[in-house]
């Protein structure tokens, strides 16, 4: 079983939409969050990190629930500058090798 | 401001070459890490160092030597790669093991 489980997508969602990606994780011994958000052919650049109590920037809610382990992350009011591949991060608490990457969810806001 | 910087941006080198890939933080991240990444496909961890030593090395073939010179630079040496090695190799930094890891842009690799 993977340590943690992404709809690869793509979504495909008109300008102003609300969309949600989930991501499922399988240790229960993690201990951090993250969504990340990719442009193609560009690096993975930090959007937020997701907290116990969830947390908002903006239009983007990121939500945990730690007792059906998973994280969420909610667009709200989707543009064009959103369409991009979004990769949730799970931190385990111990191990050199501690970072495990969803596959990814492909997302195009379409006009 | 953090900023991971990796040079060069594009590689193309043949399979019979000897090339390096470098990468510099100067955020104080005491932990570097080496990833390839393939069209579609997550981030692969390839090596991790931590305060300068190698901590991981997830099975890299030997033709991919890691090295950290000191606690700001890291390379990938190159050498007798295969076409199947043409990828985007991504430079990573963070403070510490629980900590947001952060990408440099990237060298797009192609072996021909």
């Amino acid at each position: 079983r993977k340590e943690v489980e992404q709809d690869p997508g793509p979504f495909n969602v008109p300008e102003g939409a609300t969309v949600a990606f989930n991501c499922t994780y399988s240790n229960s011994a993690s201990q951090s969050f993250f969504w990340y958000r990719q442009d193609c052919r560009k690096e993975p650049k930090l959007l937020m990190s997701v907290y116990s109590s969830g947390n908002e920037d903006g239009r983007f809610t990121a939500q945990l629930n730690r007792a059906s382990q998973y994280i969420s992350l909610l667009i709200r009011d989707s543009k064009l500058s959103d369409s991009a591949t979004y990769l949730c991060v799970v931190n385990l608490q111990t191990g050199a090798n501690n970072l495990f990457f969803g596959t990814g969810t492909r997302l195009t806001v379409i006009p | 401001d953090t900023e991971v910087t990796q040079t060069p941006k594009h590689l193309v080198m043949g399979m019979t070459n000897k090339k390096s890939l470098k990468c510099e933080q100067h955020m104080g991240h005491r932990a570097m890490y080496w990833y390839k990444q393939k069209a579609k496909k997550p981030p692969e961890l390839m090596f991790v160092y931590s305060y300068e030593k190698l901590s991981i090395n997830e099975s890299v073939p030997s033709r991919f030597s890691p090295e950290c010179p000191n606690s700001s630079l890291l390379n990938l040496h190159l050498h007798a790669l295969q076409p199947e090695d043409s990828a985007l190799y991504l430079c990573a930094s963070r403070p510490g093991v629980g900590n947001t890891i952060y990408f440099g842009e990237g060298s797009w690799l192609t072996v021909v």
